[in-house]
């Protein structure tokens, strides 16, 4: 049973350029959260997928943006990449979209803008 | 303030010893609670829910204190491979989670 899988594990672009992030989430799970951890701190919520929509949104620019498929997997676009953008971004995955049950998280893909 | 706090730290500890990790949250509706643990450069993993009545696993207690919006955890014992840094996380409805900054614990030899 693989568990959530996230591509790619490392990426490097420059300021202004855009980026692509995908999760597939483990199996049997429908909902997928999106994170971003900078050095040294914990994950920050960016949103939530949910039956293909965005069902919760943290405290992040319209700048990120993300899409969920029919399969569940999900990506994570962020436009106009700035220097802050460089962090560790981790996907969730979880049973579905009722309180309290326990994320499970890929292994995440690190971005770094140069 | 931040809704999640934690000890700054970093703990180090020897070998053997006991060391106790403290979180406070500001959402008095918040729901569910967990201790993630997070090795360098990977992702977070869970470590132990965290109930009401407090509990434990192994070497690992945790316990609530709803009324004072606070969270512990207690590692007996450590051992080495317990070096990670140590996330709190609070559940404030929904699937919105909120993760502390962590807590960075080394134990030595």
């Amino acid at each position: 049973d693989a568990g959530v899988t996230q591509s790619p594990t490392h990426l490097i672009k420059t300021r202004g350029q855009q980026v692509t992030l995908r999760c597939s989430p483990k199996s049997g799970h429908d909902t997928v959260s999106w994170y971003q951890q900078a050095l040294g701190q914990g994950p920050q919520f960016i949103f939530q997928y949910y039956e293909e929509e965005e069902r919760q949104r943290g405290n992040f620019p319209d700048r990120f943006s993300g899409h969920q498929f029919p399969n569940y997997s999900s990506e994570l676009n962020v436009n106009a990449l700035l220097l802050g953008d460089s962090a560790l971004y981790l996907c969730a995955s979880s049973p579905d979209p009722a309180g309290g049950n326990i994320q499970y998280f890929g292994a995440g893909t690190r971005l770094s803008v140069l | 303030r931040k809704e999640v706090e934690q000890d700054p730290g970093p703990f180090n500890v020897p070998e053997g010893a006991t060391v106790a990790f403290n979180c406070t949250y500001s959402n008095s509706a918040s729901q569910s609670f967990f201790w993630y643990r997070q090795d360098c450069r990977k992702e977070p993993k869970l470590l132990m829910s965290v109930y009401s009545s407090g509990n434990e696993d192994g070497r690992f207690t945790a316990q609530l204190n709803r009324a004072s919006q606070y969270i512990s955890l207690l590692i007996r014992d450590s051992k080495l491979s317990d070096s990670a840094t140590y996330l709190c996380v609070v559940n404030i409805g929904g699937q919105n989670f909120v993760f502390g900054p962590g807590t960075r614990l080394s134990v030595l030899p």
